[in-house]
């Protein structure tokens, strides 16, 4: 596709449980973020990939929270053992370059995720 | 500390007024980015623009332009003639350092644009 495809875009899961968020960025982008978005709350950075260097984890809340990718491929954010306050729109984007400063980011449409 | 701060949670305009979204920043560092992002009621952000801290021009695009003012560290976004599709939540972001891997966002401010 033309954009940033994330799945599923909508997750319901009971506490405890693990769950597994998809990202598609857009070919040839070698940057790719996730953020995640509390309701009326602003982005928050989690983890940062650029093509096959190490990637920037600060972001990262716990170590419930890990996520991979392979090459310039398909991203997965994964949350383990799932709290209510994991609840949120977690948002994945991609650019070209080297980081968000040289280039503009895409973002996708987000994965609400509700724990209950 | 907040480094990115939006003041205005929520605004309302009746269409075609001009409204203009504050974004007041702090950064010690020299070199950094600003961005606005829209987020219309689909979710999916859309960049609008970036402006490095070497660059204080003001910049217009059409109805929109900004104010970037180093001074009171503040990049304010204006929006003339407003259109009902301009109704979104706008997120101003600061990214830090010449290779800073992400954006710090503030809380977004919510504009409605009434018919």
């Amino acid at each position: 596709g033309a954009g940033v495809s994330q799945s599923p875009s909508n997750k319901v899961t009971e506490k405890g449980k693990d769950v597994e968020l998809r990202c598609d960025p857009i070919s040839g982008h070698t940057a790719l973020y996730w953020y995640r978005q509390r309701l009326g709350q602003g982005l928050e950075f989690l983890i940062y990939f650029q093509g096959n260097s190490a990637p920037d984890k600060s972001g990262l809340p716990s170590d419930r929270f890990s996520a991979e990718r392979t090459g310039e491929s398909v991203s997965t954010l994964t949350i383990q053992r799932t709290q209510q306050e994991d609840s949120a729109v977690y948002l994945c984007a991609s650019s070209w370059d080297r980081g968000i400063p040289n280039t503009e980011a895409f973002f996708g449409q987000g994965t609400r995720l509700t724990v209950v | 500390a907040q480094k990115v701060t939006q003041a205005q949670t929520e605004i309302s305009v009746v269409e075609k007024e001009d409204v203009t979204l504050d974004c007041v920043y702090e950064t010690r560092d020299t070199t950094y980015y600003l961005f606005w992002y829209k987020q219309p009621p689909s979710g999916e952000l859309v960049f609008l623009i970036r402006r490095n801290s070497f660059d204080e021009q003001n910049e217009i695009s059409g109805r929109y332009s900004w104010n970037f003012q180093k001074s009171t560290s503040s990049f304010n976004f204006t929006i003339t003639a407003s259109q009902v599709v301009d109704s979104a939540v706008y997120f101003c972001a600061l990214s830090e350092g010449a290779g800073a891997n992400n954006l710090f966002f503030g809380t977004g401010t919510r504009l409605t644009v009434i018919p």
